[in-house]
């Protein structure tokens, strides 16, 4: 089946450690997407990359790397920069192209907890 | 930067009643997007629009694509328990493809 994952569902941070969280997605999209979900609000987002090799800071980059080695895979870094990390992480992807706004289409999300 | 605004911040309603909310935008979007969200889970695509005018339907669920481009709304009609969920609304202005959000409708349903 075509879709994009996530893992872990949950995962626990100790303080001033790195974490990495996966986004795979086999849907042959061009542009994937990192958000950031706090409890009670919107979709916030951290990085987003048009094409392999290539990647840009979205509206809370601050603690946060990325790297886009594949076309299928968008690894996120929570480093021990970000002091908030607690939240619900999104991965999203969509056909990179002009004209009208591509739909996003988001993956099931990984909860990470700051013990 | 753009802003979504969206209304209501929530809803309490009978099952059976019908729902309405709504996006305005300080800025002229090209597609609105529809989204419902479980607890829990990823954001799931409900209705997308392209079109100034434009009106769609997915079932139960309606929404429309203001003339001004500025605004959308959805309806859901004879609400049932598993409408129960967050509903977001996103706008895209040609930007590379970049979404604005709304800030979400979360709906409880009374059976």
């Amino acid at each position: 089946d075509g879709g994009i994952t996530q893992s872990p569902k949950y995962l626990f941070r100790k303080e001033g450690q790195n974490v990495t969280l996966s986004c795979e997605q086999n849907l042959n999209h061009d542009a994937m997407y990192w958000y950031r979900q706090d409890p009670g609000q919107g979709l916030r987002l951290i990085y987003y990359s048009q094409i392999v090799n290539d990647f840009q800071k979205g509206d809370i980059a601050e603690g946060y790397s990325v790297s886009r080695e594949k076309k299928e895979s968008f690894p996120l870094t929570v480093t021990s920069a970000q002091k908030n990390p607690t939240a619900f992480y999104l991965c999203a992807s969509s056909i990179a192209r002009q004209g009208p706004g591509e739909t996003q289409y988001f993956g099931p999300g990984t909860r990470l907890l700051v013990l | 930067g753009q802003q979504l605004n969206q209304s209501p911040q929530s809803m309490f309603i009978q099952e059976g009643e019908d729902v309405s909310m709504n996006c305005t935008s300080s800025s002229i979007f090209n597609t609105w997007l529809w989204y419902k969200q479980d607890p829990g889970e990823g954001p799931v695509l409900l209705i997308a629009l392209y079109k100034a005018g434009e009106l769609t339907s997915n079932g139960r669920l309606t929404a429309q694509f203001g003339i001004t481009r500025k605004d959308s709304f959805l309806n859901i009609s004879a609400s049932i328990p598993s409408d129960v969920g967050i509903y977001f609304c996103a706008g895209s202005n040609n930007a590379g493809n970049m979404l604005t959000f709304g800030g979400g409708t979360r709906l409880m349903v009374k059976p």
